[in-house]
């Protein structure tokens, strides 16, 4: 499968913890985003990286979340002390060459923090 | 503030029938509008996308009617089908610094057999 591909699917956490999330982009695109997506709504955009490089925050993610590329090719998001309103489905998108304005999304990840 | 509109929340379509949805923008720097379709449980799938250069574009049943002094664009599905049923996003986005998407709230069509 060459899509994108995110690791977990679902994760289940208690108020408070710390959780990773993982997005493996289409093999050779160099630019990766991350939305959060609430039930009912559309995708809302969290984050850019041009290879490794991290280009754009939206003001959503606050010093809570930290996202890495570290070689230009996968990608991580993390939360930290994790609260209720952060429960929600993460979803990774992977764009190719410059110019070209297609995003492809994974599955997403599904997070429930009880 | 929603930098897209998209109505109408909910649809009900007869299988056959022609299923619209209708989407409006504020920022005249997008120049990319992208039709995804999403199933419960999946991450958006790209459906369909048009530049501002042309006014429609067609690929099998779906086509994107885009109409730039209006800042406004609809799909329509031609011969609606039960696989069809999904929650459908149009999104605008390009010439943002990020070139990130910004996404419509989204319409959950139902078609009916």
């Amino acid at each position: 499968d060459t899509g994108v591909s995110q690791n977990p699917r679902h994760k289940i956490t208690k108020r408070g913890q710390n959780v990773t999330f993982r997005c493996d982009p289409i093999s050779e695109h160099n630019r990766l985003y991350w939305y959060r997506q609430t039930l009912g709504q559309g995708p809302e955009f969290l984050t850019y990286f041009q290879n490794e490089a991290q280009l754009e925050k939206s003001r959503l993610l606050s010093d809570r979340f930290s996202a890495e590329r570290p070689k230009g090719s996968f990608s991580t998001l993390e939360i930290q002390r994790t609260e209720q309103g952060d429960s929600a489905m993460y979803l990774c998108a992977s764009v190719g060459f410059a110019g070209t304005y297609e995003q492809y999304f994974g599955p997403g990840t599904r997070l429930t923090v009880t | 503030q929603q930098q897209v509109k998209q109505s109408p929340q909910s649809l009900i379509v007869q299988k056959g029938g022609i299923s619209i949805i209708n989407c409006a923008y504020e920022n005249t720097a997008f120049d990319y509008f992208p039709w995804y379709q999403q199933f419960p449980g999946k991450g958006p799938a790209l459906l369909i996308a048009i530049r501002p250069d042309v006014s429609e574009k067609k690929e099998g049943r779906f086509t994107i009617s885009f109409n730039k002094s209006a800042k406004q664009f609809s799909l329509h599905i031609m011969d609606s089908q039960p696989g069809d049923s999904a929650t459908y996003f149009c999104a605008a986005g390009g010439q943002t610094g990020a070139n990130n998407l910004f996404f419509g709230t989204g319409t959950r069509l139902t078609v009916i057999p």
